[in-house]
């Protein structure tokens, strides 16, 4: 079955540094990625989504890589605030079927 | 505005007495879900629901049962609480259209089984 994989559990890093973050998927390549962000005791909520066929995608300070040779996307958060300081989760999907979350990577940003 | 709202936000019952928590989406969405989340071992999947009447176990349904009557509504009922059900839940939906297929996440139910 699919897994999901994110390299961290925890990443520690200093105010204005660039975050990254890896996800790792087993078995077949997901028509696409996504990545959310969950505060403390709150839902997750959605950030980006990359396509397979697309190498990277950005939003703000935000940037996603997919690279399916390697299975793997990267999450970059640059120029990194206290305020980033969460917990992000990678997640799978295929057109019309389920999705499967990794397991997190809790970020602090130390100011 | 577009929401998926979850009742109650927190329960505590007792073992064996049945309790239901309510999901209810005003997007229009096909896809609803289960998630239980517990510290070190993420969000895992209860059961999920690709349209009305067309539900799925995920990685952990023992001990939960859904029905998904409404497109708008996927309640999660726990027929004989245990301890170990003990948990923060999150409901989702999402469209399943391949445009967008974001997961759109409830405030979650803070649930304890004594």
């Amino acid at each position: 079955s699919q897994k999901i994989e994110q390299n961290s559990e925890a990443l520690n890093i200093q105010e204005g540094k660039t975050a990254t973050l890896t996800c790792n998927y087993t078995n077949y390549s997901p028509a696409y990625l996504q990545w959310y962000r969950q505060d403390p005791g709150r839902g997750p909520v959605f950030l980006l989504l990359i396509r397979e066929n697309e190498k990277e995608k950005r939003k703000e300070r935000l940037k996603v890589t997919f690279d399916t040779t390697l299975k793997q996307s990267l999450f970059h958060i640059t120029a990194s605030q206290p305020a980033d300081s969460a917990t992000y989760l990678c997640a799978r999907g295929n057109y019309g079927q389920n999705f499967v979350f990794g397991p997190g990577t809790r970020l602090s940003v130390l100011p | 505005e577009a929401q998926v709202t979850q009742n109650p936000r927190y329960l505590i019952t007792v073992t064996g007495k049945k309790l239901t928590v309510t999901c209810s989406q005003n997007m229009n969405h096909e896809y609803m879900s289960w998630y239980r989340q517990d510290p070190g071992l993420g969000l895992r999947q209860i059961y999920y629901s690709m349209n009305v009447e067309v539900t799925d176990k995920g990685d952990v349904p023992e001990g939960y049962k859904v029905s998904r009557k409404e497109k708008r509504n996927f309640p999660l009922i726990l027929e004989s609480p245990s301890p170990n059900q003990t948990s923060l839940y999150f409901c989702a939906s999402s469209t399943t259209t391949g445009v967008s297929e974001k997961l759109f996440f409830g405030s979650g139910t803070q649930l304890s089984v004594l």
